[in-house]
């Protein structure tokens, strides 16, 4: 069975300092990968979403990057974090007939 | 690109009563509709989902209809419980296509005892 897993759950941070989401899937190939970020109460706004190795689109423009290195790897980067940054971050993967899974979420806290 | 509308954002009902969410959709290639129910601080899971050759599909409480003519769907959920509290989300996306999915902004129902 397919199995996503993400990491760290809870994560504070300072600002300007770096930051690395990482998200792994299982029991699949070639999925879709996507970085949604969640304000509390909000809806999902999608950052980043991938079709393929080495491909990344990017959704809204912002200090954040995403990379994905292996075909079920993706990583959520900032080089310098900034307090609008803080949020539940969710990794999630897809195939091609449509149902999304999610990972558990990253709340991060930037202060 | 697709657009996909929610509503209400709030729906506050007693136990025991109907709720129903409504969404809307703009690209009529889209043919797969999935609703996630997303608990306090949790992540996001997959409810029900129903296919555009289909016009109604049911599991238990929960039921979505879909008219591909006006472009919307909606989730039923019936002898609400407080359990039932949490956000809804609809999305709308082409399966088999870039079935990459739109979200709406979701709907925070509460159930009250």
């Amino acid at each position: 069975s397919q199995t996503i897993h993400q990491w760290p759950a809870t994560l504070v941070q300072p600002v300007g300092s770096p930051l690395s989401l990482e998200c792994t899937v299982e029991g699949t190939s070639n999925p879709n990968l996507y970085w949604y970020r969640q304000a509390a109460g909000r809806g999902l706004q999608l950052l980043f979403y991938s079709v393929g190795i080495g491909q990344i689109s990017s959704e809204v423009p912002q200090n954040l990057s995403a990379s994905r290195p292996q075909d079920r790897q993706f990583i959520l980067s900032s080089k310098k974090l900034l307090l609008s940054d803080s949020g539940f971050y969710l990794c999630a993967w897809s195939v091609r007939e449509g149902k999304a899974f999610f990972g558990q979420g990253t709340r991060l806290t930037v202060v | 690109g697709e657009n996909v509308e929610q509503h209400p954002s709030t729906l506050s009902v007693q136990e025991g009563d109907s709720a129903v969410i409504k969404c809307t959709y703009s690209d009529s290639a889209s043919n797969y509709f999935p609703w996630y129910k997303q608990e306090l601080g949790k992540r996001p899971q997959l409810i029900i989902d129903i296919r555009s050759n289909v016009g109604e599909k049911k599991d238990q409480r929960i039921a979505v209809t879909l008219n591909k003519t006006a472009k919307h769907f909606s989730l039923h959920i019936t002898e609400t419980q407080p359990e039932d509290s949490a956000v809804y989300f609809c999305a709308a996306l082409i399966s088999g296509g870039s079935y990459i999915p739109t979200f709406g902004r979701g709907t925070s129902l509460i159930v009250h005892p």
